[in-house]
């Protein structure tokens, strides 16, 4: 079955602590972006990947990292969380660049930064 | 920002009832889609209307663009209970590829 796996799904933790949400797609898709969703502020792009070694920044960067070593996987790194980071973040691929085809969502990981 | 802005932000109806849901945008764009999302959930794609195609249709779901306005509909038609959910406009702007999501409208079916 095609789809977009994160874990973990539900994360409570403390500013400061290192974490890593992990995203995997089994569609051999080129195109991989984050996303974060706030109520209010719909979704808002954090970083994208057009290819293996490739990412670039999206609207909201700034405190997240990323990294794309294989096809299939994009991790996304909070190095030092704050509660502004407190959200819904959404893994996607898509065999398009970037906007020109259908984009594949992973099923959210809820991240509370106490 | 090119941002979609939905239109009603919220929409509640009665089952069997047409669904009408507007997006408005504010550059050239090359593509816009509709999205849906479930409560809590992952996004699924709609439909995808190119900037030169001016209606598409799938299943219930009609999609109409107006590049001249700058706008775009989403009509459910024959709405049912499980159709309840956040649907969201996004918008790809003429000279890139970046996909740009709007506020969504939520969308209530009641039996």
């Amino acid at each position: 079955e095609a789809q977009v796996t994160q874990n973990p799904r539900y994360l409570i933790t403390v500013t400061g602590k290192k974490l890593t949400v992990t995203c995997s797609q089994n569609m051999n898709h080129e195109y991989m972006s984050w996303y974060r969703q706030d109520p209010g502020l719909g979704l808002r792009q954090i970083y994208y990947s057009m290819n293996v070694e490739v990412t670039d920044k999206g609207d909201v960067p700034e405190g997240y990292k990323v990294s794309r070593k294989e096809k299939r996987n994009f991790p996304l790194i909070l190095e030092s969380p704050s509660p502004n980071q407190t959200s819904l973040y959404f893994c996607a691929s898509s065999s398009g660049r970037g906007g020109t085809g259908e984009l594949f969502f992973g099923e959210g990981s809820r991240l509370t930064v106490l | 920002s090119q941002q979609g802005e939905e239109d009603p932000q919220a929409l509640s109806i009665q089952e069997g009832e047409n669904a009408t849901m507007n997006c408005s945008y504010k550059t050239s764009i090359n593509n816009l889609q509709w999205y849906r999302q479930n409560s809590g959930r992952g996004l699924v794609h709609l439909i995808l209307i190119r900037s030169n195609e001016r209606e598409k249709h799938s299943g219930r779901l009609r999609v109409t663009l107006d590049t001249s306005k700058k706008s775009s509909s989403l009509l459910i038609t024959a709405s049912r209970a499980a159709d309840t959910a956040s649907y969201f406009c996004a918008t790809v702007h003429y000279n890139t590829d970046k996909l740009i999501f709007g506020t969504g409208t939520r969308l209530q079916v009641f039996p």
